[in-house]
């Protein structure tokens, strides 16, 4: 599996943007970017993902770099409903690893009243 | 809410025991795959199906097995358990098995949490 690497925490204030890093050097031409989150107690959501370009959804827009060694999750207006663990994950897809996601360590988002 | 349902939510039981754990896809995606979570490993891929068969395995002990009923609905059997097996266990599911596989989004229900004692 190609690797991702994410800070292990950020701090953010409410209602400012967040920009959370992922590096991943090695990822192939085919890989797709994922983006889940884990609130508190809960299963893991989904976020974003992307390709090449840049996507915006309702919650979040995803930047990735032109080389796509890097990319970073872009929440417009945290609020503290967005404290919690993201992960950045390279889809990895293949015949004996089907389709499922490799989770990373992620990185804590601590929002700040 | 997902439409992932998982049952139990919260299960105790003592080590040697087996217990059977229970998920329910959405309605309509033909993929299962089951996590393990504890607080020292993280989010650990267990195994997928897809429409019944086994698709891919990731660290599933030998005393760990799954199965995907023609329902779809999936078990996750742990048997002979240990201290260690204690965790969140949770089942995704997705549409596609390996075509588009890349670009899906995986659905996650709230787990089933495992205490042994």
């Amino acid at each position: 599996d190609a690797k991702t690497t994410q800070p292990n925490s950020m701090e953010s204030n409410e209602e400012e943007p967040v920009h959370l890093p992922c590096n991943h050097s090695t990822i192939s031409g085919t890989d797709y970017i994922h983006w889940y989150r884990q609130l508190p107690s809960q299963g893991p959501e989904y976020v974003i993902h992307g390709l090449t370009s840049n996507v915006n959804n309702r919650m979040a827009s995803l930047a990735i770099a032109e080389d796509r060694k890097s990319s970073t999750l872009i929440l417009h207006r945290a609020t503290l409903r967005d404290a919690a663990v993201y992960y950045c994950i390279l889809r990895d897809v293949g015949e004996t690893s089907g389709s499922r996601l490799t989770f990373g360590e992620g990185t804590q988002l601590t929002v700040n009243p | 809410d997902s439409g992932v349902t998982q049952t139990p939510k919260h299960l105790i039981t003592a080590t040697g025991q087996r217990v059977t754990l229970r998920c329910s896809p959405r309605s309509g995606d033909l993929s299962v795959y089951w996590y393990q979570q504890s607080l020292d490993q993280g989010l650990q891929f267990l195994i997928q199906y897809y429409n019944g068969e086994e698709r891919a395995k990731g660290n599933i002990l030998e005393r760990f097995s799954a199965q995907q009923f023609p329902d779809l609905h999936s078990e996750l059997n742990l048997s002979s358990l240990e201290l260690g097996d204690s965790a969140l266990y949770f089942c995704a599911s997705s549409v596609e098995g390996l075509a588009g596989g890349r670009t899906g989004e995986l659905f996650f229900g709230e787990g089933s949490r495992l205490t042994v004692l």
